[in-house]
């Protein structure tokens, strides 16, 4: 059973729109939050990360927002640009140092010009 | 940094052969993880290494699949025998212990083709 949800597989947007990236998770043991964003025939890279202590983080165009109750995270990317179509992957990982990495199944934006 | 580097960037194999995939993680990354990617599952770990030493490997889907760290510089996952359903893009990772919440580096990957 996935722990890390990301149920729409795929999004377009209008250049200049918001972007709204979803994702929900089932361990309420998850204490950090993570979106990475994958070009094709390159690997994921990181884009921004939240602790579960925040409801909120922003680094320019990207910001992750975290409700913990509902165990729901979404990213918003304002404005949207042509080069932010990638798929973005969702990612949770607990508190100790050895804990790994569970990614969701991604989602796939294409920012139309 | 030359970043984490994986080899061969692409692998067509028969069904039946062996494969091995290489990975070279950044230097000082104590921290060594193996994913693969397929469209039905995202990316998905296969096993983590902490100094070398195998921490879990719950993820690796069958006895056909197994991984090695030799030293700090290198690993390989190795299948044997392939088959069809191994087809996926292989990515390696790395990073330094305690540093997963500012992201792992990746390579570029490896797709396998399994004919």
């Amino acid at each position: 059973d996935q722990q890390v949800k990301q149920n729409s597989p795929s999004l377009s947007v209008q250049e200049g729109r918001i972007s709204i990236l979803n994702c929900d998770y089932t361990n309420s043991m998850f204490d950090y939050f993570l979106w990475y964003k994958k070009y094709p025939a390159e690997g994921p890279t990181f884009l921004i990360s939240i602790s579960s202590i925040k409801d909120k983080n922003e680094d320019g165009r990207f910001t992750v927002f975290l409700n913990k109750s509902a165990k729901h995270l979404s990213l918003h990317i304002v404005p949207s640009q042509p080069g932010d179509s990638a798929v973005y992957f969702c990612a949770a990982l607990g508190e100790t140092s050895y804990d790994k990495v569970i990614f969701g199944p991604g989602t796939s934006l294409s920012v139309i010009p | 940094d030359a970043g984490v580097i994986q080899s061969p960037r692409h692998e067509v194999t028969e069904m039946g052969q062996e494969v091995t995939l290489r990975c070279k993680p950044i230097s000082g990354h104590n921290s060594l993880f193996w994913y693969r990617q397929t469209m039905m599952r995202g990316l998905e770990l296969l096993i983590y290494f902490n100094n070398n030493v195998p921490i879990d490997d719950s993820g690796m889907p069958e006895d056909r699949f197994s991984a090695k760290m030799p030293n700090a510089s290198f690993s390989t996952l190795k299948i044997q025998p392939s088959e069809p359903r191994d087809s996926a893009v292989y990515f390696c990772a790395s990073s330094r212990t305690g540093e997963q919440l500012f992201g792992y580096t990746f390579g570029s990957g490896t797709r396998l083709t399994v004919v």
